[in-house]
């Protein structure tokens, strides 16, 4: 079945660091990609989207690309906020199906 | 524009009560989403809806569980009778469809089952 892998957290940075959060996934089909955000207390957030190879979504300076080639859909951030501190999911949605699949999410802390 | 609105935020409730958590979708959305989340499990579909019809239960732990949606605004989540392990953020999400369409959350119900 599809399933989405994500780097292990949690991930501690300073602000201004640069970011990497590592996604690959497995998909059966021709699936659309998406990173949400969840902040403390809250529900998920989309963050930014790809529904076809080479996209790249973008998003409140945060940056993802479909990678076909090597399944990945890896999300950066050139200089992290404290206010960036969340969790943060890749999903991928796929032949046809409403059913996102989510990777276990890491967890970001960004300290001042 | 209003988000998808779930009630109550918090519930504490004692094992073997009934347990019904609400949820009012974005006007206009076709899909409604039910997941749990847990520590040890993660995120998981519990059930979705489209058009006000159920489509994949699958992730409906247990005959225990129930949901519904009787109308476009409005669906339930029933746990009856609660157990512990039920203990969970809960959470309703809805989309336009088709796939590639996000999915917009509540903010999600806390069960505690003590």
């Amino acid at each position: 079945g599809d399933s989405v892998t994500q780097m292990e957290g949690p991930v501690t940075l300073s602000e201004e660091a640069f970011l990497t959060i590592n996604c690959t996934y497995t998909a059966t089909g021709y699936p659309s990609l998406f990173w949400y955000v969840q902040y403390p207390g809250e529900g998920l957030q989309l963050l930014l989207k790809a529904t076809k190879a080479d996209d790249k979504g973008s998003n409140k300076g945060f940056e993802a690309t479909y990678r076909k080639e090597t399944t990945s859909f890896h999300l950066e951030k050139g200089s992290v906020q404290v206010s960036d501190s969340a969790v943060y999911f890749c999903a991928l949605t796929s032949g046809g199906s409403e059913k996102l699949v989510f990777g276990k999410g890491t967890k970001l802390t960004v300290n001042p | 524009d209003a988000g998808v609105i779930q009630s109550p935020r918090h519930e504490v409730t004692e094992m073997g009560q009934e347990v019904t958590l609400r949820c009012k979708p974005i006007s206009g959305h076709d899909y409604l989403f039910w997941y749990r989340q847990t520590m040890m499990r993660g995120l998981e579909l519990l059930i979705y809806f489209n058009n006000n019809v159920p489509i994949d239960d699958s992730g409906m732990p247990e005959d225990r569980f129930s949901a519904k949606m009787p109308n476009a605004s409005f669906s339930t989540l029933k746990i009856q009778p609660s157990e512990p392990r039920d203990s969970a953020v809960y959470f309703c999400a809805s989309s336009l469809g088709p796939s590639n369409q996000p999915q917009h959350f509540g903010d999600g119900t806390r069960l505690s089952i003590l």
